[in-house]
């Protein structure tokens, strides 16, 4: 069974602080890795990583993924109190029915507090 | 991502009723994903459709949840006799082809509340 697992399950800092939450995965027919951030409503996409050792930047957010060792991280620099929010981890599989199915991890929940 | 319209937003059932979710995916997307959400939990998939076809459905209960994406119209979750532990919050995505990736938008969800 595909298996997606994130830690911390939930994270207390300051602002401007610097935040790494962390995504491995076990899943067959890999074809992405996606963050997305949730704020009591829909997810919103943030990055998807498809290939090893490429760091994906957004402001002051950054990801970068290693397919050899199965996880990923997402960084977020000098947090504010807006980056509050559940961190959801979801791993795309290909091949078959299964095509486009989003695997999640069950979220890290970061408070930022001002 | 506010273009996938999910409603009712928020919907309250005694035991034993049935509930049906709406998913109006986006303009020209006739792919549509639903996923459930449990308290303290991450995001599970529950099924998979195209337009008048159930392309997976590995996520789905096996009694008492179905969904259907009709030609014309929103994509429907149907749960019948609702227990306490079918209260979770459901998500639908759409995307206009089979890959996900970037290109998959979520509604705002429907919270169901079973009582």
């Amino acid at each position: 069974e595909d298996k997606v697992v994130q830690s911390p399950l939930s994270l207390v800092v300051h602002e401007g602080d610097t935040v790494t939450l962390n995504c491995s995965y076990e899943v067959t027919n890999f074809r992405s890795l996606l963050w997305y951030k949730q704020e009591k409503k829909a997810p919103t996409f943030l990055f998807m990583l498809t290939s090893s050792g490429i760091e994906k930047k957004s402001g002051r957010l950054s990801s970068i993924l290693d397919k050899k060792e199965l996880f990923s991280i997402l960084n977020i620099t000098a947090t504010q109190t807006g980056d509050s929010a559940v961190y959801l981890c979801a791993v795309e599989v290909q091949g078959g029915t299964s095509y486009g199915k989003l695997t999640f991890g069950q979220g890290t929940i970061l408070t930022v507090h001002p | 991502n506010a273009g996938v319209m999910q409603n009712p937003r928020h919907l309250v059932r005694r035991r034993g009723q049935e509930a049906r979710l709406r998913c109006s995916p986006m303009k020209g997307h006739s792919h549509v994903y639903w996923y459930r959400q449990l308290p303290e939990e991450g995001l599970k998939f529950m099924v998979y459709l195209q337009k008048e076809n159930i392309i997976d459905e590995s996520g789905m209960p096996k009694e008492r949840f179905s969904a259907e994406f009709p030609k014309e119209g929103p994509s429907i979750l149907r749960i019948q006799q609702v227990v306490r532990g079918d209260s979770a919050a459901y998500f639908c995505a759409s995307s206009p082809n089979r890959q996900t990736g970037t290109e998959a938008f979520f509604g705002q969800g429907t919270r169901l509340t079973v009582v």
